[in-house]
């Protein structure tokens, strides 16, 4: 059964912590890609990575980091740096960079208080 | 880079009526246009997409129709209903770059029984 996991689907954080959230595909896809989702705001780049051990920054890097060691895994973490962590993460992956189809997770809730 | 406006924002209409919603962008080297549906706290799905060498494209009641010339394409839904209800995006790929897709901020469906 093919497709993308994220976990877990809420978490909780207290501020000033650094989190991690798990991105997992068994689709065999080169890309993967991290998105921030707020109210009103659409989806919004985080990072992005084309090929194992490269990354890039996307529109909205600061306070995250991200590794990419294997092709299947992709995971985020939001540094205490972020400003305002609380929000809605979607991560998605496709078969190569560019005019191709991106499929999504089922999304991580992460609130910081 | 690519920039994808969306509207409208919010879309009610009766069930059984047309729903229509419109996307602009600005990089005429763009060529790949999906439209995804969020279905509430769970990640986006694509419903249809289309490519530059194709002006319409159309998949049971849904149906969409792109402009190069104006740089807008639309989305329309015949026969809504009520599972229809979704936040839908549309979006366009960056012309050749490797980040991907931009997304517009997304349209909130609301199928009036």
């Amino acid at each position: 059964d093919g497709g993308i996991t994220q976990s877990p689907k809420y978490l909780f954080r207290k501020e000033g912590q650094n989190v991690t959230l798990s991105c997992e595909q068994n689709l065999n896809h080169d890309a993967m890609y991290w998105y921030r989702q707020d109210p009103g705001q659409g989806l919004r780049l985080i990072y992005y990575s084309q090929i194992v051990n490269d990354f890039q920054k996307g529109d909205i890097a600061e306070g995250y980091s991200v590794s990419r060691e294997k092709k299947e895994s992709f995971p985020l973490t939001v540094t205490s740096a972020q400003k305002n962590p609380t929000a809605f993460y979607l991560c998605a992956s496709s078969r190569g960079p560019g005019p191709y189809e991106q499929y999504f997770g089922p999304g991580t809730r992460l609130t910081v208080t | 880079g690519e920039n994808v406006e969306q509207h409208p924002s919010t879309l009610s209409v009766q069930e059984g009526d047309s729903a229509v919603i419109k996307c602009t962008y600005s990089d005429s080297a763009s060529n790949y246009f999906p439209w995804y549906k969020q279905e509430l706290g769970k990640g986006p799905q694509l419903i249809i997409d289309i490519r530059s060498n194709v002006g319409e494209k159309k998949d049971q009641r849904i149906a969409v129709t792109l402009n190069k010339t104006a740089k807008h394409f639309s989305l329309h839904i015949t026969e809504t209903q009520p599972e229809d209800s979704a936040v839908y995006f549309c979006a366009a790929d960056s012309g050749g770059g490797a980040d991907g897709l931009t997304f517009g901020k997304g349209t909130h469906l609301i199928i009036q029984p």
